[in-house]
């Protein structure tokens, strides 16, 4: 069975700092989304990303996708109260079925 | 835009009560879901469908069923509702299975 594991799992931080959160498989992805849900809400889809190496940005977002399609990372610049929320990455695997991390909580303190 | 509507965001139900949880996308898409999401536990797949009718369990199906005849609606059913399902439930749909929608969640307690 394929795992995802989100690190880390709690970040509190000022605004205007920048971070780093990061997502490993125990396979290779299939395609790899990144959602984000704010409190009381379902979660948003902000990206997806299928090959090995991609790079998408999304305003002050940066997605990276690993060589070996195995782990990813999501940078945000500058950040703002507004991206305070649970960031979730998942994968389709070979089922057709998402497959979710747990997820890293971002506090964004004004 | 995709809209996923759930039909309650907050529900409160006794022991033993049957419950429904409706969703509704405007989307035409096939696939719909079913999650619940428990802190510590991320989201976990109840059911999912991608046709009218067409069901599949999930990976936590017991103590739930659903209902598809209307290709925009999904229900979830609770036929005895008991304390361990008080939880957030979360609706999706997607047109292709990676790409998923979601509703704003019903947030259900069972007393």
């Amino acid at each position: 069975t394929q795992l995802l594991e989100q690190s880390p799992q709690f970040l509190s931080i000022q605004e205007g700092e920048n971070l780093t959160v990061y997502c490993n498989s125990s396979s290779v992805f299939s395609s790899l989304q990144w959602y984000r849900q704010e409190p009381g809400e379902g979660p948003v889809l902000l990206v997806t990303v299928v090959t090995g190496g991609e790079v998408k940005k999304l305003k002050r977002l940066t997605f990276q996708f690993g060589d070996a399609r195995k782990d990813s990372s999501l940078h945000i610049t500058a950040a703002q109260p507004g991206d305070t929320g649970l960031y979730l990455c998942a994968d389709s695997g070979n089922t057709g079925k998402l497959i979710f991390g747990q997820g890293t909580t971002l506090q964004v303190k004004p | 835009d995709v809209k996923v509507t759930q039909s309650s965001r907050y529900l409160v139900k006794r022991t033993g009560e049957k419950v429904f949880l409706e969703c509704v996308q405007d989307m035409d898409h096939e696939n719909m879901f079913w999650y619940r999401q428990d802190p510590g536990l991320g989201l976990r797949l109840i059911y999912f469908s991608y046709d009218v009718k067409m069901k599949e369990k999930g990976d936590i199906p017991e103590g739930y069923s659903v209902s598809r005849e209307k290709k925009e609606r999904f229900s979830l059913i609770l036929e005895s509702a008991s304390t361990n399902q008080t939880s957030m439930y979360l609706c999706a749909s997607s047109l292709i299975y990676n790409e998923q929608f979601f509703g704003p969640g019903t947030r259900l307690t069972v007393l």
